[in-house]
């Protein structure tokens, strides 16, 4: 089974701080994706990496950077955390070669920021 | 870009009976149409997708329908159980470019026992 790890599961941080939030995959899965999920606004896109040390902007990047310097581990990072981007954070990852749909998720990291 | 609607946002059913989840999609160049669930402090998780060639897809008690035509997009779900509980995404996604996928606002499935 495809596992996607995600390094914490709740966090809470203040304005200002620089923030890192990882995700692991252990399927040697070419593709990897950050979203935020909101109430009522369902899953948006941030960033997206099709290999290593290369990214894309998604449909939300502002406020936002990556990381990706190997291939399992795809980082993403709030420079200065903003009260607006608390929020449930969802990594995903595919396989180059499968349907955009097939990613899997992993469990999210709720963050908290005050 | 493509815009997903997705209703209703929330739904509750009695053990045993149907539930009917709707979407709309935008672009017609969209092929995939995936639907994920989301169970409580899990990731979404796909269930079934259907492709732009097809009507209908079934797969046990989840059935999928296609109308591209209308762009409307269906998930069925017979004699529902409680563990059906769960949060409902639909999605669109076309194979060329980025191959992007753009999701429904969800659904919030409610089975009562």
């Amino acid at each position: 089974d495809v596992k996607v790890t995600q390094s914490s599961r709740y966090l809470v941080k203040r304005t200002g701080e620089k923030v890192f939030l990882e995700c692991v995959q252990d399927m040697d899965h070419e593709n990897m994706f950050w979203y935020r999920q909101d109430p009522g606004l369902g899953l948006r896109l941030i960033y997206f990496s099709y290999d290593v040390k290369m990214k894309e902007k998604g449909d939300i990047p502002e406020g936002y950077s990556v990381s990706r310097e190997k291939k399992e581990r795809f980082s993403l990072i709030l420079e200065s955390a903003s009260t607006n981007q608390t929020s449930m954070y969802l990594c995903a990852s595919r396989r180059r070669d499968r349907g955009p749909h097939e990613q899997y998720f992993g469990p999210g990291t709720r963050l908290t920021v005050t | 870009g493509e815009n997903v609607e997705q209703h209703p946002s929330t739904l509750s059913v009695q053990e045993g009976d149907s539930a009917v989840i709707k979407c709309t999609y935008s672009d017609s160049a969209s092929n995939y149409f995936p639907w994920y669930k989301q169970e409580l402090g899990k990731g979404p998780q796909l269930i079934i997708d259907i492709r732009s060639n097809v009507g209908e897809k079934k797969d046990q008690r989840i059935a999928v329908t296609l109308n591209k035509t209308a762009k409307h997009f269906s998930l069925h779900i017979t004699e529902t159980q409680p563990e059906d509980s769960a949060v409902y995404f639909c999605a669109a996604a076309h194979s060329g470019g980025y191959q992007k996928v753009t999701f429904g606002i969800g659904t919030k499935l409610q089975v009562i026992p």
